[in-house]
């Protein structure tokens, strides 16, 4: 696609309920990192891929985070037993041969 | 360890010149950048620094001086709608570590 693509674009979560992000990188974007950014700070590194394979999830907060991208496309952070210093916007990026990230628009969950 | 420090705010006015500047610590580098964050929006890419010195871009210029560590942005010209923050980040081991940002308001 054009850019890379994010959904849901808000999502409410009750405390402890189970939630799904997805990202949709720009098509033959190699590479794909997720961020989690509170309000006022700057985008914390969550995990990275390279195609299929995760290299990176040392910024994962708990075992409550898991990322996938099976077919090295399409990627999604499952965050489980949601809890309310989970809410942030949390943010997909891919990049290909061109320098820099290109940014979701990312999706904002609120945890109550 | 690593560690990004950059002022948390900032105001100037329009049609003035602005610098934001940034120090870092990292074990592993390989750039800086600087991004563009407005609320409520996804970062943009503004500029990548490799080699120390001064690139410019428009209104917008980028200084890297990598033996210390510092980095500036700066901001020519100043309009109402690069009120915006400002991210510095770092590049290392193919991911980008951000700063804070900098909340730059623009006054008319």
């Amino acid at each position: 696609g054009a850019g890379v693509s994010q959904s849901p674009r808000y999502k409410v979560a009750k405390r402890g309920q189970d939630v799904a992000l997805r990202c949709d990188p720009i098509s033959g974007h190699v590479s794909l990192f997720w961020y989690q950014q509170a309000l006022g700070q700057g985008p914390e590194f969550l995990t990275y891929f390279q195609n299929e394979a995760q290299l990176d999830k040392s910024g994962l907060p708990s075992d409550r985070f898991f990322a996938e991208r099976p077919e090295g496309s399409v990627s999604t952070l499952k965050i489980q037993r949601t809890q309310q210093e989970d809410s942030a916007v949390y943010l997909c990026a891919s990049s290909g041969e061109e320098v820099g990230y290109t940014f979701g628009s990312g999706t904002r969950l609120t945890v109550v | 360890g690593q560690n990004i420090d950059q002022p948390t705010e900032m105001t100037a006015t329009e049609g003035a010149i602005v610098q934001i500047n940034c120090t870092y610590q990292t074990s592993g580098f390989n750039g800086l950048f600087w991004y563009q964050q407005h609320a409520g929006e996804a970062p943009t890419f503004l500029s990548y620094n490799v080699l120390d010195g001064l690139e410019e871009k428009g209104r917008f210029s980028s200084f890297l001086s990598r033996s210390k560590g510092y980095s500036y942005l700066l901001l020519k010209e100043l309009q109402m709608k690069d009120s915006a923050s400002y991210l510095c980040a770092f590049h290392r081991d193919d991911k980008i570590i951000f700063g804070k940002g900098t909340r730059l308001h623009i006054l008319p």
